[in-house]
């Protein structure tokens, strides 16, 4: 069964800081990778997207990687600034399934 | 682009009553929808996968006669909670891809439910 583990569970960055959010999972099987925002009592926004032969992503400030034999991803958020506080969520969609499987996300807090 | 509506934002019922949650894929048809729930502090946990024309696929531990789902048209899915009890106060939301995956998931923008 496929489990997806993000580290760390949340991060405070001053203005301007560049950051990595870490993303892990189980079963190297997988089709695609997403990254996804979500604010407090708001819907998901899709991030990046990352296909199983990609390494990497890139939109404006943001690089996601995958090293899929590892089971891993990073997203990197260059010159963080307030705007960028949220809560990063990692979903994977497996092989075998459907339906992607999430991490418990970071909650990030950037403060001017 | 893929947007998913869902209605409502936010509703609050009594205990006991049932309430019943639209999702829409706007501008592309969706043979699969999926119903996640999420609580405080904690990831989206997929509740059941909508299937259109047939019925939804439940997840382990998620009782599909208090979680029902339909799936009747190509761009629609409800999530009806049955009898809710203050438990079932959450935010559930869906979500919908165009494709097996190659165009990402997109997700409504939630529901909060709190059953009073």
């Amino acid at each position: 069964k496929q489990e997806v583990t993000q580290i760390p569970a949340a991060l405070s960055v001053p203005e301007g800081e560049n950051l990595v959010l870490n993303c892990s999972f189980t079963d190297s099987a997988i089709y695609n990778l997403q990254w996804f925002r979500q604010d407090p009592g708001k819907g998901l926004t899709s991030l990046l997207l990352i296909q199983s032969s990609q390494r990497e992503q890139t939109s404006g400030r943001l690089n996601a990687s995958l090293d899929k034999s590892s089971g891993r991803s990073t997203l990197y958020i260059a010159a963080s600034q307030p705007g960028d506080s949220a809560t990063y969520l990692c979903a994977v969609l497996s092989q075998a399934g459907t339906a992607l499987i999430f991490g418990k996300g970071t909650t990030l807090s950037v403060s001017s | 682009g893929a947007v998913v509506s869902q209605h409502p934002s936010r509703v609050i019922c009594k205990s006991g009553t049932s309430v019943k949650i639209e999702c829409r894929s706007l501008d592309f048809q969706a043979t699969t929808m999926f119903w996640y729930r999420q609580f405080p502090k904690q990831s989206l946990m997929l509740m059941a996968t909508s299937n259109e024309g047939s019925k939804a696929t439940y997840e382990q531990g998620v009782e599909k006669d208090k979680f029902l789902i339909n799936h009747a048209s190509l761009t629609l899915s409800t999530l009806t909670v049955t009898s809710a009890h203050p438990e079932d106060s959450s935010f559930y939301i869906c979500s919908a891809n165009r494709d097996r995956g190659d165009y990402g998931y997109t997700f409504g923008s939630g529901t909060r439910l709190t059953v009073v």
